[in-house]
């Protein structure tokens, strides 16, 4: 398929474990972001990557929370020692260019459903 | 601080009518606006985008309108369609981000 990808779809882990989300964009797209949407909210921003480097992590709630992008194509959250708090769907965005003038959208992915027990 | 709000959680309108779904934002230095709608167990999917130095953006039956002085944004559905029942989002961006600044959505639900 042509859109962005997730996997896994779902997820469960226990309080203290280690996970990795994985995401692939849209062939091309050189912009890459992180979200997550909590139950009843919009979704929220993390980071964003302008080819391989984090050009905004902003919204990483703290240090447990490391994304990479290696190649410039796919994405990798990783989130140390998850808590309860860390339950969300985790979703991934792919946009051709960041950046003015001419704004393009972000295409997003179908998420992951992280369960932390 | 809820910078991107939508205080309308759920809508329902009759198919035929016409759908308003309203948004509301506190930060000037946004300066596009986007709307977002979600189906279950999928991610958002653009819908229509506006920038901040015009006040309409027409699209089908999709009508974006922006008032800058009332720092609000409003989207028209017409005629709405059963399909159209999902949660829209409204986003905002920035000159010097490009990070999308969600609000809490609205449940849109088009009966028959």
């Amino acid at each position: 398929g042509a859109g962005v990808s997730q996997t896994p779809s779902n997820k469960v882990t226990e309080k203290g474990k280690y996970v990795e989300l994985r995401c692939d964009p849209i062939s091309g797209h050189t912009a890459l972001y992180w979200y997550r949407q909590s139950l009843g909210q919009g979704p929220e921003f993390l980071i964003y990557f302008q080819g391989t480097g984090a050009a905004d992590d902003s919204g990483l709630p703290n240090d447990r929370f490391f994304a990479v992008r290696p190649e410039g194509s796919v994405s990798t959250l990783k989130i140390q020692r998850t808590e309860r708090g860390d339950s969300a769907v985790y979703l991934c965005a792919s946009r051709l260019a960041g950046g003015p003038p001419t704004y393009n959208e972000q295409f997003f992915g179908p998420g992951t459903r992280l369960t932390v027990l | 601080d809820q910078q991107v709000k939508q205080n309308s959680p759920s809508l329902s309108v009759q198919e035929g009518r016409i759908s308003i779904l309203n948004c509301d934002y506190t930060n000037s230095m946004f300066d596009y606006f986007l709307w977002y709608k979600k189906y279950p167990a999928e991610g958002p999917t653009f819908l229509i985008s506006i920038s901040s130095i015009k006040d309409k953006n027409e699209d089908g039956r999709f009508t974006v309108f922006l008032n800058k002085s009332a720092k609000h944004l409003s989207l028209h559905i017409v005629p709405s369609q059963p399909g159209d029942s999902a949660v829209y989002f409204c986003a905002a961006s920035g000159e010097s981000t490009d990070k999308l600044i969600f609000g809490t959505g609205t449940r849109l639900q088009v009966f028959p």
